[in-house]
């Protein structure tokens, strides 16, 4: 079957500007996690939407929203981008249809590589 | 906060020599994964253990997980280029959330 899928892989924004990164997670999946990946840093969540639902959200200001589809893409913004945005963005999706090892098990896409200049 | 430490950082060896990597918690995990990352992609999922002393192998990859489920080693047999690469382990806790807490990685490099 198909894997996570997203768009675009590369982007090239300048500071101040918006941004909208595209993830079409694996069929049957609902849950659907971004993160931000930074040499320094090392993998961040950001959020997670379920159903339509932001059920998780980790510690990001504001300018960094999300919102799921009916169909479980996803979409991810970033408002007034400043060089620190400057990583790879990482969507993952997972089943989570309950209890079990199934919970946790996340499949990445290739991710989208944001410069802000 | 459930934190995961992995070691060594940073790792360089030559082509044919063995290694393990480490992913050690203070907390215990209801399951983990290991993941590989080459540069200017995804992590892509390894393996998943869920069971303490559990012991998978996948190729020259053995992967364990502690008796306490604490803590876990990634061991590789005869180190090859291809297996150059980021090496992420990541545990879900017990009445967490579904999201999974990731190490910072291991960055691997096997010279030919």
């Amino acid at each position: 079957k198909a894997g996570v899928t997203q768009t675009p892989r590369y982007l090239i924004k300048t500071r101040g500007q918006q941004v909208t990164l595209s993830c079409s997670p694996i069929s049957g999946h609902r849950s659907v996690s971004w993160y931000q990946q930074t040499p320094g840093q090392g993998l961040q969540f950001l959020f997670e939407y379920f159903s339509e639902t932001q059920r998780n959200k980790g510690n990001f200001p504001g300018r960094f929203s999300g919102r799921q589809f009916s169909n479980s893409r996803s979409e991810m913004n970033v408002s007034t981008l400043e060089l620190g945005d400057s990583a790879l963005y990482l969507c993952a999706s997972s089943f989570t249809g309950g209890t079990g090892l199934s919970n946790t098990e996340a499949f990445f896409g290739q991710g989208t590589r944001l410069t802000v200049v | 906060t459930q934190l995961l430490e992995q070691s060594p950082q940073f790792l360089s060896i030559q082509e044919g020599e063995n290694l393990t990597v480490y992913c050690n918690s203070s907390s215990v995990f209801s399951s983990l994964q290991w993941y590989r990352q080459e540069p200017g992609e995804g992590p892509v999922l390894l393996v998943t253990v869920v069971t303490g002393g559990e012991v998978k192998k996948l190729k020259r990859l053995t992967f364990q997980f502690g008796d306490a489920r604490k803590d876990s080693s990634l061991h590789i047999t005869a180190a090859q280029p291809g297996d150059t690469g980021l090496y992420l382990c990541a545990g879900g806790f017990p009445g967490g959330s579904y999201i999974p807490t990731f190490g910072r990685g291991t960055s691997l490099i096997v010279h030919p």
